[in-house]
């Protein structure tokens, strides 16, 4: 099956600090990305969808500015968490969908602790 | 609205079968999906139905579908202890561009 590789796995960063995940698909071209967050013994949410070269479309409730995300090219899109606060330790999931693909495939992840 | 049900918590004995159950509320869903989530990991697909289809069969997996019930279940034959993992049921409603509705998971736990 097709591949979606996300980057770190893992993070701690400080309180106030901003945070880059990387999402990429490596052996097809990603023209819908969806970002999802996980909290603790609860589902995933979705955060946001985005499209490649325009604008990402957030859910109700996800501030825009707080979790900036960028589909800039078919292979990658990027989610940076702006002055972290440790409310935002989650884990983080990356989905990627391609033209003529069923399913969308999942990235591994990315745990973010913020302290 | 959308919403996807699941029990939270299942445990069973190794070499029994696991039914984990599924309700969800949009009619118009095309594709219904079975996720398994290992710890610390992402998501592995591990199996579909097309609303078309009451039952499907893939090895040790059988998935059943009532759409009148709008009720989908997950039975796992013979179940090993790797397989103890979150199991997400998902749906993807008619009018919502491959978005993904997930259920809240059950987490499935294989005693020896």
């Amino acid at each position: 099956g097709a591949v979606v590789s996300q980057h770190p796995s893992w993070v701690i960063c400080k309180s106030g600090t901003s945070v880059k995940i990387e999402c990429r698909s490596l052996d097809f071209q990603a023209t819908t990305m969806f970002w999802y967050r996980q909290f603790p013994k609860k589902s995933l949410m979705l955060m946001a969808t985005s499209n490649e070269g325009s604008k990402a479309t957030y859910e109700q409730g996800v501030e825009k500015d707080k979790f900036l995300i960028n589909h800039a090219s078919l292979t990658l899109s990027t989610l940076t968490v702006t002055s972290a606060h440790p409310e935002d330790s989650s884990f983080y999931i990356c989905s990627a969908e391609g033209q003529g693909l069923f399913e969308a495939f999942f990235g591994q992840g990315t745990r973010l602790t913020v302290v | 609205g959308e919403d996807v049900e699941q029990s939270l918590f299942l445990s069973v004995r190794e070499g029994d079968s696991s039914v984990i159950n599924c309700t969800y509320t949009d009619s118009s869903s095309t594709y219904l999906y079975w996720y398994k989530q290992e710890p610390g990991a992402g998501l592995q697909l591990l199996t579909y139905i097309f609303s078309n289809m009451d039952m499907k069969q893939d090895q040790r997996l059988t998935v059943l579908l009532n759409k009148k019930d709008k009720h989908l279940s997950l039975r796992i034959a013979d179940t090993q202890t790797g397989d103890s993992a979150i199991y997400f049921c998902a749906e993807i409603p008619m009018d919502s561009s491959y978005k993904l509705i997930f259920g809240s998971g059950t987490r499935l736990l294989v005693r020896p």
